[in-house]
Formats: C-alpha cells, sequence, structure tokens
C-alpha cells in the first residue's frame, strides 16, 4: 500500500537549519510528484514546495522562496526539503503529498498523505 | 496571490445536511479538490475535480460547482464526518491554493 512517512522534523533556533525527509513505498517514487504541504498550529494547509520527477523543476511559495530547498533522490524513493533562515512563521507540521496522476497526466491533487513531522522554530 | 474563501464554521444537527461553501476568482474555470482533516491527522481527499468521489468515500460526500463557488456537501451528516474540510485549486502563479477552511461541528 502507499506509505509517505516524513522525519527530520525538531526544535530549532531562529536562523537555524533543518532537513525533512519523506521516505516512500507502495508505488513507483520516480513516476510521481510528491509535493511538500505544511499547517502551522491551529492554521489551515499551505503548499510550499515540489519538485518535478526528473528533478530538473523546482517551484516554490513565495513565502519560502530563497531559504527552502526540495531535492529527491529515486533509487532511495525520498523527497526531501532542505530549510535554511528559519523564522518563528515556519514552525508547522510538515506533511509530504502525492500528486494524483491519470493516464500518465498530472491531476493537481493529493491522493495520499504522510502524517507529518513537526518543527518549532523557538529560541 | 490566488485566494480562496471559506466560512470558519458550519454548525449541522446529527443526520441533517452540511453545505461548504468556497469561493474564488474565477473558479469555475478550475478543478476544485476537498479534503477532509480530522483533528491530529492528516488531510484525507473526499472530492476531486468539482464532483469526484475516491474509492472508499461514502456516497453521502458530494461536491458541485456553480459559477465563482464551490460546495462540498455532506448529508445524513454523521458524528465521524466533524472535522476541518479544505477546497483547494491548482494555479499557475500561486500553484496550490488551500481555502481558509470550514470546521464543521454539531449543534
Amino acid at each position: 500500500q502507499v506509505q509517505l512517512v516524513e522525519s527530520g522534523g525538531g526544535v530549532v533556533q531562529p536562523g537555524g537549519s533543518l532537513r525533512l525527509s519523506c521516505a516512500a513505498s507502495g508505488f513507483t517514487f520516480s513516476s510521481y510528484v510528491v509535493h511538500w504541504v505544511r499547517q502551522a498550529p491551529g492554521k489551515g494547509l499551505e503548499w510550499v514546495a515540489v519538485m518535478s520527477r526528473d528533478g530538473r523543476a523546482q517551484y516554490y511559495a513565495d513565502s519560502v522562496k530563497g531559504r527552502f530547498t526540495v531535492s529527491r533522490d529515486n533509487p532511495k524513493n525520498t523527497l526531501y526539503l532542505d530549510m535554511n533562515s528559519l523564522g518563528p512563521e515556519d514552525t508547522a507540521m510538515y506533511f509530504c503529498a502525492r500528486e494524483a496522476y491519470y493516464d500518465s497526466l498530472p491531476t493537481f491533487y493529493f491522493d495520499f498523505w504522510g502524517q507529518g513531522t513537526s518543527v518549532t522554530v523557538s529560541s | 496571490s490566488y485566494v480562496l474563501t471559506q466560512p470558519p464554521s458550519v454548525s449541522v444537527a446529527p443526520g441533517q445536511t452540511a453545505r461548504i461553501p468556497c469561493g474564488g476568482d474565477n473558479l469555475g474555470s478550475k478543478g476544485v479538490h476537498w479534503y477532509q482533516q480530522k483533528a491530529g491527522q492528516a488531510p484525507v481527499l473526499v472530492i476531486y475535480d468539482d464532483s469526484g468521489r475516491p474509492s472508499g468515500i461514502p456516497e453521502r460526500f458530494s461536491g458541485a460547482k456553480s459559477g465563482n463557488t464551490a460546495t462540498l456537501t455532506i448529508r445524513s451528516v454523521e458524528a465521524g464526518d466533524e472535522a476541518d474540510y479544505y477546497c483547494q485549486v491548482h494555479t499557475t502563479d500561486s500553484f496550490h491554493v488551500f481555502g481558509t477552511g470550514t470546521k464543521v461541528a454539531f449543534l
């Protein structure tokens, strides 16, 4: 069955860095796009970043552009999110979410989600 | 940036029908997707492309769109339906946008 398992969260000081991982199983990782979505405590969902299946293109929300870097290792079935210059506004649960495909075309919705990893930015 | 607006909460009596609106500019030209998120859990897709229902989602859940407003309808609301619900669309400039979220609670 499809599984996405996030890890790497924790408590970090303002200005610090953190690397999140999303381990995928139960599907052909290289054939899918997997996104990062976050949710601040008590707030709504916010799309964060995505990398294309071949790793050639990355897209970011304006709120993280220039500070976060998304990457993927297809042989390891893993998606990463490198977060730098972290601020209190980055405190959130970070989810990875698979974008569904239909007839090999993207559908622009998320059919499977991980349980998330928590990031707290605090001194 | 693109904004999807939802009411903060919808109250419904058990067994009745809950309707959750989601409004946005030019929404008629975009596919709208809906997610259910129970407390402490990850979101779950309940409606895709305005009105499609993934396997495993009860028929009580349905979606529709008219003009710039999409609506998620939950018939015969049960205790397990109490959750936050988010609409979502894809745009070329903001990429993926989620609505502000609506909490469904019993009266």
